[in-house]
């Protein structure tokens, strides 16, 4: 199918390795974020969410930080493996209602 | 259990004509959002419907419109297509309003316009 990342950041890691995606999300009303990871001729997937009042959550093999203090949010995945490349969006989501607002998007590549 | 369905998968159109989306939510979701995704880009909120009431829209032109239906599904409509109108369309499904229920995606509609 056609690519999803275009021209988007690429972050490259060796399999086996961690690696650590970021995002600088705008708005600092913002009280729920979210990562999605998109493969090629599919939909955005959800991985895992934050609401504001946490700096951490973990999930399997996936890890999300957020640091409101800069607007910055995190993925780290553990023991990359073939099956997460992938595009990986960040999305936030000011107040109530589920109109969420997604970031640019980082293409990871993960090398054999 | 299946997730957010969209019909059709691909849809070829050309300018000015009209088109409609049809989407599906996960069984027991009440809300459905509409997102377009231009190539290369992340999704841009395009509406929002709960129980069958807009609950909110993006910076779209009013050639946009949707609905949803008593039970639960939407369509999505487009009107007097554009080029630009070319883009994925896709579906995201959740719960309700409630402020920390992720939304789930369907795997889009790929609009081309000729």
């Amino acid at each position: 199918g056609e690519s999803v990342g275009l021209h988007l950041p690429t972050l490259s890691v060796q399999e086996g390795d961690n690696s650590i995606i970021n995002c600088a999300y705008s708005n600092s009303a913002s009280d729920y974020f979210i990562w999605y990871k998109q493969e090629s001729g599919k939909g955005p997937q959800f991985i895992i969410d934050i609401r504001s009042n946490m700096d951490k959550r973990q999930g399997q093999r996936v890890t999300v930080l957020l640091n409101k203090t800069v607007k910055h949010l995190s993925l780290q995945i553990a023991a990359t493996q073939p099956g997460d490349s992938a595009v990986y969006f960040c999305a936030e989501r000011v107040g109530g209602g589920n109109k969420l607002t997604f970031g640019t998007g980082t293409q990871l590549k993960v090398e054999l | 259990d299946a997730g957010v369905t969209q019909s059709p998968t691909h849809l070829i159109k050309t300018r000015g004509q009209h088109v409609t989306l049809r989407c599906s939510p996960i069984s027991g979701h009440k809300s459905v959002s509409w997102y377009q995704q231009v190539l290369g880009q992340g999704p841009q909120f395009i509406f929002q419907y709960y129980e069958k009431e807009e609950r909110g829209r993006g910076n779209f032109p009013d050639r946009f419109s949707a609905r949803q239906f008593p039970n639960y599904s939407s369509e999505l409509n487009v009107n007097a297509l554009l080029l630009g109108d070319s883009a994925l369309y896709l579906c995201a499904s959740s719960t309700g309003l409630a402020r920390d229920q992720p939304q789930h995606f369907g795997d889009g509609t790929r609009l081309s316009i000729l």
